[in-house]
């Protein structure tokens, strides 16, 4: 299996803009999560879907922030309007039990927000 | 919720010496402890972890320790080679169903 792919790898856009950041989980991996590391705050668990459904998503920063997951083979993650502070790496992980915690993580998509 | 700690936040070592990093957790329900390697450009990815019914675990030249009177929880690297310069996560998984808190990370620095 490739693992867990995400693209882009790297945004750079303007405060304003929107940002879409896409998902493909390892395949039979039915537990998805989106995470955000930053310096300040390290990695911040945002959302995360069982069986493509929105378990959680308190960690969801404000309104801006909207992730989907409309089948078992891709999730996207949206900020609109994307703002500075939003500037971040943004990792996918998967796993096919999300009770053991064993999370494989894509490589990140790195968002700068000029 | 779930709190998790880790100390030291940088670690530098000579090639061939040992490193410790410490984590400690809040939540005694917690039962799962896994540690993560993240390398510069890439996501982390688990290297080794550890259940509450187990005191200890070692492959090659690493092992996890856990105490959970003490609630807390180590990773020991023994004979540290240059690739084994990373920042390492900690974390714990209890209580919430399917959520991991990760410490703040430990960059490891192996000198030759």
């Amino acid at each position: 299996d490739a693992g867990v792919i995400q693209s882009p790898r790297h945004e750079v856009t303007e405060m304003g803009q929107e940002v879409t950041l896409r998902c493909k989980p390892i395949s039979g991996h039915n537990s998805l999560f989106w995470y955000r590391q930053t310096m300040m705050r390290g990695l911040e668990l945002l959302i995360y879907f069982n069986n493509n459904v929105p378990i959680d998503d308190s960690g969801m920063p404000e309104d801006r922030f909207s992730a989907k997951m409309p089948n078992a083979s891709f999730s996207t993650l949206k900020i609109q309007p994307s703002e500075p502070r939003d500037s971040a790496v943004y990792f996918c992980a998967t796993t096919q039990w999300a009770d053991t915690g064993e999370l494989f993580f894509g490589e990140g998509s790195r968002l700068t927000v000029l | 919720g779930e709190n998790v700690e880790q100390h030291p936040s940088t670690l530098s070592v000579q090639e061939g010496d040992s490193a410790v990093i410490k984590c400690t957790y809040s939540d005694s329900a917690s039962n799962y402890f896994p540690w993560y390697k993240q390398e510069l450009g890439k996501g982390p990815q688990l290297i080794i972890d550890i259940r509450s019914n187990v005191g200890e675990k070692k492959d090659q030249r690493i092992a996890v320790t856990l105490n959970k009177t003490a609630k807390h929880f180590s990773l020991h690297i023994t004979e540290t080679q240059p690739e084994d310069s990373a920042v390492y996560f900690c974390a714990a998984l209890g209580g919430s169903w399917g959520k991991l808190q990760f410490g703040a990370g430990t960059q490891v620095v192996v000198t030759p």
